[in-house]
């Protein structure tokens, strides 16, 4: 079973700064996606990175996927209270298409 | 709107009894899985079902049982309910197997149980 462990565990920062929020492990993976949750909703994809190297775009949220596939970044930009939640990254298991989820960052905005 | 339905929003039960939570997936996808998330637990994965056949199984208890129908619907049985089983339960679908965005997961709203 891989072990993902998110850092920070809590973050909370001025509306408009930026941060970068961090999803590692010891093993390689073929891919992995960034998941927000926000107070008793379910979470919502945000993206999916499968290219070592490999950086996306959403909006002010940019994506990183590390070269050798063993972790993972998400930087936000000028952020804003809409983007206060719980971030998860998430991990296939190899073999079948179960997710491991990350212990998550909760974020909080301070507008 | 993620496509992904539960029902019901809120269940609150007693110790020992049993309920029934219902999933139904996003149109087109094949793959329901479900999770239980307590406050100091994290988004555990308790069982996946692919095309009505059981394909993954993670911490599930042996108290809890699920099924996934014809239509694709599922549901989640849980039973002599305890008070640590208090928690969000998610149901999630995905497309069906495979790498890469066949796994991208679409989550419901979630219901929540509460046990007295």
């Amino acid at each position: 079973t891989q072990l993902l462990e998110q850092s920070p565990q809590f973050l909370s920062i001025q509306e408009g700064e930026n941060l970068t929020v961090y999803c590692n492990s010891s093993s390689v993976f073929s891919s992995l996606q960034w998941y927000r949750q926000e107070p008793g909703e379910g979470p919502v994809l945000l993206v999916t990175v499968v290219t070592g190297g490999e950086v996306k775009k959403l909006k002010r949220l940019t994506f990183q996927f590390g070269d050798a596939r063993k972790d993972s970044s998400l930087h936000i930009t000028a952020a804003q209270p809409g983007d206060t939640g719980l971030y998860l990254c998430a991990v296939p298991n190899f073999g079948n298409e179960k997710l491991t989820f990350g212990t998550g960052t909760r974020l909080t905005i301070i507008p | 709107d993620s496509g992904v339905t539960q029902t019901p929003k809120h269940l609150i039960t007693a110790t020992g009894q049993r309920v029934t939570l219902r999933c139904s997936p996003r149109s087109g996808d094949l793959s329901v899985y479900w999770y239980q998330q307590s406050l100091d637990q994290g988004l555990q994965f308790l069982i996946q079902y692919y095309n009505g056949e059981e394909r993954a199984k993670g911490n599930i208890l042996e108290r809890f049982s699920a099924q996934q129908f014809p239509d694709l619907h599922s549901e989640l049985n849980l039973s002599s309910l305890e008070l640590g089983d208090s928690a969000l339960y998610f149901c999630a679908s995905s497309v069906g197997v495979g790498g890469g965005r066949y796994n991208e997961q679409f989550f419901g709203p979630g219901t929540r149980l509460t046990v007295l």
